[in-house]
This record gives C-alpha cells, structure tokens and sequence, in this order.
C-alpha cells in the first residue's frame, strides 16, 4: 500500500532563516505530487505540483521554492523565511490519470517567529 | 483559485443526528470528491463522484451531485462525536489533469 512521510511535524523558526520540508511517498511509481498550505481554520492553497522528476509547476509567486530531486521525494524551501510563510504544510499525492483522489501527508506545522 | 465553496462554514449538532453540508462550484468538473480533515492532521480522502453521477453512498456518508446547479452536498446519518472534523470539497475540473480545486470547508462539531 502506499504511504506519504512528511518531516517534521512542527518547526519553529526565525524570520530570514532557510527552510527545509521533506516529503516521500512509497508504494507508487511516478506520482504528481502537491505542496499545500493551510491558514489556520482555512481551506487549501496549492504552492507547487510536479508531475515528474525536475518538473515543477508554481502556483502562487512567493519566496518558496519546491524541487523533485527523485521520483518519490519532494522537498519545499525557502532561502530567508517570512512572518507570512507560518502556516501547516501538506504534502499530497495523485495517480497520473486525471484527476482523482489525493492522498495527504501529516503535515508540518511552521512558524516564523 | 479556489472555486468550491462549503456551507455552512461551521455546523454543530447533536450525535445521532444527520449532518448535511453543501458546496457549490463555478466552473465544469470532471468529478467532485469530498475529504475529511481532524484537527492538525492531513487531509483524508472520502468519496468521489463523477460528473455523470447524481448520488453516490459510502457507509454513513451519502453524496449528490447537482451539475445543473453546479452544487454537491454531504449527508452523515447517524452521526457520531468521531465525526467531528472540517470538511472540505474539491473538484477536478475540464481544463487541468493535474489540480483540484478546494473550496474552504465547513467545520463540523458533533457534541455528545
């Protein structure tokens, strides 16, 4: 069966400094795979998609940026964190037929401080 | 963008009621699917509907799909305090194999 990994579950960091998120997802071959964010008590915002190694497709302009180094790890960053880039991370994945269901990570729980 | 929209955004009933929640949507779909969220957890998948489909059941859960209103709604029956969680619509539309679009949920709070 597959599975998502994301780490790690809660990161407190100051403003302007680098981040890391990780994301793995076994059990599947050549996923799209999804960066959300979640506002507190708001619905999802995609961040970034990538249907395949190196491809990457950004949805909203900001200083994060996402890369797909192997097929099944997707990972999130940024250079120099904002107040604004608090907020709960999702990682998900999707199969490659269209558009079906998509399975989520638990999260990571950032805040800038 | 987000193109869904949950009503009521919040709903509190008593366990062993049935919890109906709608969302509406603006533009043509491929399918619809709902997904259940506890509290600082990931998202969980619960049900699809195509767009060529008008009801569809899973357990307690029974989904419609209205694609002349553009409009689906969400029944729990019998609902339980297990239930209590956000839930959120999405829906895969004409134009992108590779996004949902999501609306903002609506909280539901099952009390004992």
């Amino acid at each position: 069966s597959q599975t998502i990994h994301q780490w790690p579950a809660t990161l407190v960091q100051p403003v302007g400094s680098p981040l890391s998120l990780e994301c793995t997802v076994e059990g599947t071959s050549n996923p799209n795979l999804y960066w959300y964010r979640q506002a507190a008590g708001r619905g999802l915002q995609l961040l970034f998609y990538s249907v395949g190694i190196g491809q990457i497709s950004s949805e909203v302009p900001q200083n994060l940026s996402a890369s797909r180094p192997q097929d099944r790890q997707f990972i999130l960053s940024s250079k120099k964190l904002l107040l604004s880039d608090s907020g709960f991370y999702l990682c998900a994945w999707g199969g490659v037929q269209g558009v079906r269901e998509q399975y989520f990570g638990p999260g990571t729980r950032l805040t800038v401080t | 963008s987000q193109q869904g929209e949950e009503d009521p955004q919040a709903l509190s009933i008593q366990e062993g009621e049935n919890a109906t929640m709608n969302c509406s949507y603006k533009t043509s779909i491929n399918n619809l699917q709902w997904y259940r969220q506890n509290s600082g957890r990931g998202l969980v998948h619960l049900i699809l509907i195509r767009s060529n489909e008008r009801e569809k059941h899973s357990g307690r859960l029974r989904v419609t799909l209205d694609t002349s209103k553009k409009s689906s709604s969400l029944l729990i029956t019998a609902s339980r305090a297990a239930d209590t969680a956000s839930y959120f619509c999405a829906t895969a539309t004409m134009d992108s194999n590779y996004q949902l679009i999501w609306g903002a949920g609506t909280k539901l709070i099952i009390k004992p």
